[in-house]
């Protein structure tokens, strides 16, 4: 069974398109993260929810909005889509309360966003 | 900043050699981190070690912690052509800071 799934795995969109990404995780963790890997492979992150909260946010646009339903989903909502926009979007989870940086992150296997 | 940097960026061993990554970091940290993360997918946590151990094995992975010089080394023994992959240091600070990776590829 897949721990942390995301969807879609591709997404190619006009600029100035509003589109979303869906995370789901069945690790039964508190935190999730959404990252941002640039063409250079930088991975950088950009939110962070414990038990659907937002504890971290990054110097991120407020084009971009996260949204925790419950704490076994993070979805990630982009609105007015820029080319700079185009990278790899990794949705992660860790297990402890608050954002515990001793813990493994367990990473999806990545959405891939082009921006035409 | 940018917290962990890898050295080399890119490294290229045939099968059966041993392969070894540096992490140098700048802040105090909690512990280290190495993951692996093969062509499109995402990354797989490999092993932690706290900033009071100076060791770690798990398998064919030696991970060391020198936290007076600020640095890391992963160790891959015996390698194979399926370690062929991107490998990252990530710091346990608050948030986890991922280092660029180093690319390894292992030749058959």
């Amino acid at each position: 069974d897949t721990a942390v799934s995301q969807t879609p795995k591709y997404l190619v969109t006009q600029m100035g398109n509003d589109k979303s990404i869906k995370c789901e995780q069945n690790l039964g963790h508190d935190t999730m993260y959404w990252y941002k890997q640039d063409s250079k492979k930088f991975l950088k992150i950009m939110f962070s929810y414990n038990n659907k909260e937002l504890i971290i946010n990054e110097t991120v646009p407020n084009r971009f909005s996260p949204k925790s339903p419950d704490k076994a989903h993070l979805n990630l909502h982009i609105n007015s889509l820029e080319l700079g926009d185009s990278a790899v979007y990794f949705c992660a989870s860790s297990q402890g309360a608050g954002v515990n940086s001793n813990q493994p992150q367990h990473f999806g296997d990545g959405t891939r966003l082009s921006i035409l | 900043s940018q917290q962990g940097e890898e050295d080399p960026q890119a490294l290229s061993i045939q099968e059966g050699e041993n392969a070894t990554m540096n992490c140098s970091y700048k802040t105090s940290i909690n512990n280290l981190q190495w993951y692996r993360q093969n062509s499109g997918r995402g990354l797989v946590h490999l092993i932690l070690i706290r900033s009071n151990e100076r060791e770690k094995h798990s398998g064919r992975l030696r991970v060391t912690l020198d936290t007076s010089k600020k640095s890391s080394s992963l160790l891959i023994t015996a390698s194979r052509a399926a370690d062929t992959a991107s490998y990252f240091c990530a710091t346990g600070t608050t948030p986890l800071v991922f280092g660029k990776g180093t690319r390894l590829s292992v030749i058959a």
